[in-house]
């Protein structure tokens, strides 16, 4: 298994909604990440986990949380969204000190 | 702060041609990592190829090579043999300290028949 899945595919979701984000690896990586992507825009960097652990959160509003519940999983949790945050939101996976990392296909998340 | 720049907002090619996509960045750092990813309409990112700052010698992968300029802080990407299937949006990344990844603001290559 060579994969991120990434699910639901798309999503739209209330501002007053809670919903989760699911990402899913089996390649033995111990890194993940969380990236967010506008249209016609580089994806920016969201959440960094290693070994489980965040060590990377850059300044990303509280209305997002992540959550890695075990070394294939990584979830992210969305509550009281706005619509400009409206995306695409990127899992990758690599190895600690292996660069370069796997994605996903991502999850286009609308809030309406 | 890394920043990472790519002037070419769209690029075209016709099939079998050669098109070479530029990027350069600034970076304070000895020791990083650069990588081209490739973007095409079903979102997923997918690594093209990538280069160590230590090593001098130009990364190469089938049809896709770099021209890493080190001093100058370039890093294009050249690809030979265009194919309709390389149509995609391709972006330049800088990558330090293992996690921390850096895109730019990507290139749209057209591929003509």
């Amino acid at each position: 298994d060579t994969e991120v899945t990434q699910t639901p595919k798309h999503l739209v979701m209330g501002m007053t909604n809670k919903k989760s984000l699911k990402c899913e690896q089996h390649m033995g990586h111990r890194a993940m990440y969380w990236y967010k992507q506008k249209a016609k825009k580089p994806p920016e960097l969201m959440f960094v986990y290693s070994y489980e652990k965040l060590s990377i959160n850059e300044s990303v509003p509280s209305r997002f949380s992540p959550e890695c519940p075990n070394s294939s999983l990584l979830n992210l949790h969305l509550h009281a969204l706005q619509p400009e945050d409206s995306a695409l939101y990127l899992c990758a996976s690599s190895r600690i000190g292996i660069l370069g990392s796997t994605f996903g296909s991502g999850t286009r998340l609308t809030v309406v | 702060a890394q920043t990472v720049t790519q002037s070419q907002p769209e690029m075209s090619v016709q099939e079998a041609e050669t098109v070479t996509l530029s990027c350069t960045y600034d970076t304070s750092e000895s020791d990083y990592y650069l990588f081209w990813y490739k973007q095409p309409p079903s979102r997923q990112m997918i690594l093209v190829i990538r280069q160590e700052a230590y090593k001098q010698q130009n990364a190469t992968e089938n049809r896709f090579s770099v021209n890493f300029q080190k001093a100058a802080k370039s890093f294009s990407l050249k690809i030979s043999d265009s194919q309709l299937g390389d149509a995609a949006m391709y972006f330049c990344a800088y990558l330090y300290n293992n996690n921390d990844m850096r895109f730019g603001a990507g290139t749209r290559l057209t591929v003509k028949p």
